[in-house]
């Protein structure tokens, strides 16, 4: 089945500073890959998404890309904000998979430091 | 307004007990999904029905039993409560035309002592 990384587990930024979140996967067949945000006490919120015939895409202040050569993409957040902090989820998922199942990673806890 | 909601959001009980949490969604969806997140906050998939249909069962002990009474609802039976099984479950809801998007509940942290 599909395997997702992700890397690194912890991140601390100086407010304003760039975040980069970075993620691999194994099934070449994966084609969607989805980011999420979770705060503290709340459920995994949908942030911004990629399909595997897209490079990049981007939403305000953050960013995806995808490689799919190399099986990597990654999250960009720029000028980062307090209200940035919280664990981020990467996930991938393959139509070898019923039921559009989603293999997450295991999440990066960001810290913005004020 | 709460697009996906579960109850309750705590439950504390004794190893042993059998319990229940409830997921409902008023997006619309028609395809629903349990989570369990453990305590390294890794997300794992338990179960997805699509209009009640059981579609994703992953490896989860038969204690566990979902059970879906209409496409908006999504409820989730545990039998035999075990210390292992405390976790935040999520339940989740999409839409199958664009099922890729997945959006969660707030969450139920249960606890068994």
């Amino acid at each position: 089945g599909e395997n997702v990384e992700q890397h690194p587990s912890t991140l601390s930024v100086q407010e304003g500073d760039s975040a980069v979140i970075k993620c691999t996967y194994s099934d070449s067949a994966s084609n969607y890959f989805p980011w999420y945000k979770q705060e503290l006490g709340k459920g995994p919120q949908l942030i911004i998404d990629i399909r595997s015939n897209v490079g990049e895409k981007k939403d305000q202040r953050i960013a995806v890309t995808l490689n799919k050569t190399a099986k990597h993409f990654s999250l960009h957040i720029t000028e980062t904000q307090p209200e940035d902090s919280a664990v981020y989820f990467c996930a991938a998922r393959t139509p070898r998979a019923a039921g559009n199942k989603l293999t997450f990673g295991g999440g990066t806890r960001v810290l913005v430091k004020p | 307004d709460t697009a996906v909601s579960q109850t309750p959001k705590y439950l504390v009980t004794q190893m042993g007990n059998d319990k229940s949490i409830k997921c409902e969604q008023n997006l619309g969806h028609d395809t629903m999904y349990w989570y369990k997140q453990d305590s390294k906050k890794f997300l794992k998939i338990m179960f997805s029905y699509n209009n009640k249909e059981l579609i994703i069962n992953e490896t989860v002990p038969n204690r566990f039993s979902p059970k879906s009474p209409d496409k908006a609802h999504l409820n989730l039976h545990i039998n035999s409560l075990e210390l292992g099984d405390s976790a935040v479950y999520f339940c989740a809801s999409s839409l199958r035309s664009r099922g890729y998007e997945q959006y969660f509940g707030p969450g139920t942290r249960l606890t068994v002592t």
